[in-house]
C-alpha cells in the first residue's frame, strides 16, 4: 500500500492564480480531510468528507473548495490564491466514518505534505 | 472552537530521561489522540485513548487521560535521540453532529546525545 499520497510535493503561486492539490488513499478509508500547518498554529482542519459525495467545512474553509466522487481522492482547490495561504498542506485519511448515528473519527493516516508559498 | 492545548511548549532532555508532555482540552470528547511529526514531514499517530479509558500504553508510550479535568499527559519514557520532533494532541469532541478532529499547537522535544 502507498498509503497517503499527496501531490506536488512543492508549489510557487503568484496572487490570484488558482490550482488543485492532489490527495489520493489507497486503502480504502472513508474518511479523508486536509490540514493546514502554520508556525506557531498547530494543525487547523479546512474540509473533510466523511464519504464518497459528502464534504463539510472545517474551522478555515474560506478560499478552499473540495469534492469527493470517490473513495479513493479528495483534491483541495485554491479557488484564487492569497498570501494568506501561504502554508503546508496536509491530507489525512481514517478508517472510520459512519458509525451507527454519528460520525466517529479514528486514526488519521497523513501524507507528506504540500509546501505552498503564494508570492 | 475547541482546541487542545500542549505544555510545554518546548522540552529539552537527555537521552535516558524521560519526557513528560500535558494536553488540555475544552469540551467533553469521545477520544483523544497523540501524534508525532519529525521536522517536514507528516504527522504519525502514536495512540488513541477512549473518553472510557483512564491510561493506555504503547511500548515506551504511555498516556493517561482525565476527563474530569479535561487532561490528558504523554509519557516517553528513557527517551532516545530518534525522539526529537514535536508531539500534537488532537480531540475529538462529542455531540457536534460531524466529529472533527482538532489539533493542538505542540510540544517540540529535543533529546540530547
Amino acid at each position: 500500500n502507498a498509503g497517503v499520497t499527496q501531490t506536488p510535493k512543492f508549489q510557487v503561486l503568484k496572487t490570484g492564480q488558482s490550482m488543485t492539490l492532489q490527495c489520493a488513499q489507497d486503502m480504502n478509508h472513508e474518511y479523508m480531510s486536509w490540514y493546514r500547518q502554520d508556525p506557531g498554529m498547530g494543525l487547523r482542519l479546512i474540509h473533510y468528507s466523511v464519504g464518497a459525495g459528502i464534504t463539510d467545512q472545517g474551522e478555515v474553509p474560506n478560499g478552499y473548495n473540495v469534492s469527493r466522487s470517490t473513495t479513493e481522492d479528495f483534491p483541495l482547490r485554491l479557488l484564487s490564491a492569497a498570501p494568506s495561504q501561504t502554508s503546508v498542506y496536509f491530507c489525512a485519511s481514517s478508517p472510520r466514518g459512519l458509525a451507527g448515528a454519528r460520525y466517529l473519527t479514528d486514526t488519521q493516516y497523513f501524507g507528506p505534505g504540500t509546501r505552498l508559498t503564494v508570492l | 472552537s475547541q482546541q487542545g492545548e500542549e505544555d510545554p511548549q518546548a522540552l529539552s532532555i537527555q537521552e535516558g530521561e524521560n519526557a513528560t508532555m500535558n494536553c488540555s482540552y475544552k469540551t467533553s470528547i469521545n477520544n483523544l489522540q497523540w501524534y508525532r511529526q519529525n521536522s517536514g514531514r507528516g504527522l504519525v499517530h502514536l495512540i488513541l485513548i477512549r473518553s472510557n479509558e483512564r491510561e493506555k500504553h504503547s511500548g515506551r508510550l504511555r498516556v493517561t487521560l482525565d476527563t474530569s479535568k479535561k487532561s490528558s499527559s504523554l509519557l516517553i519514557t528513557a527517551s532516545r535521540a530518534a525522539d526529537t520532533a514535536s508531539y500534537f494532541c488532537a480531540t475529538d469532541a462529542m455531540n457536534t453532529g460531524f466529529q472533527k478532529l482538532v489539533f493542538g499547537t505542540g510540544t517540540r522535544l529535543l533529546v540530547s546525545p
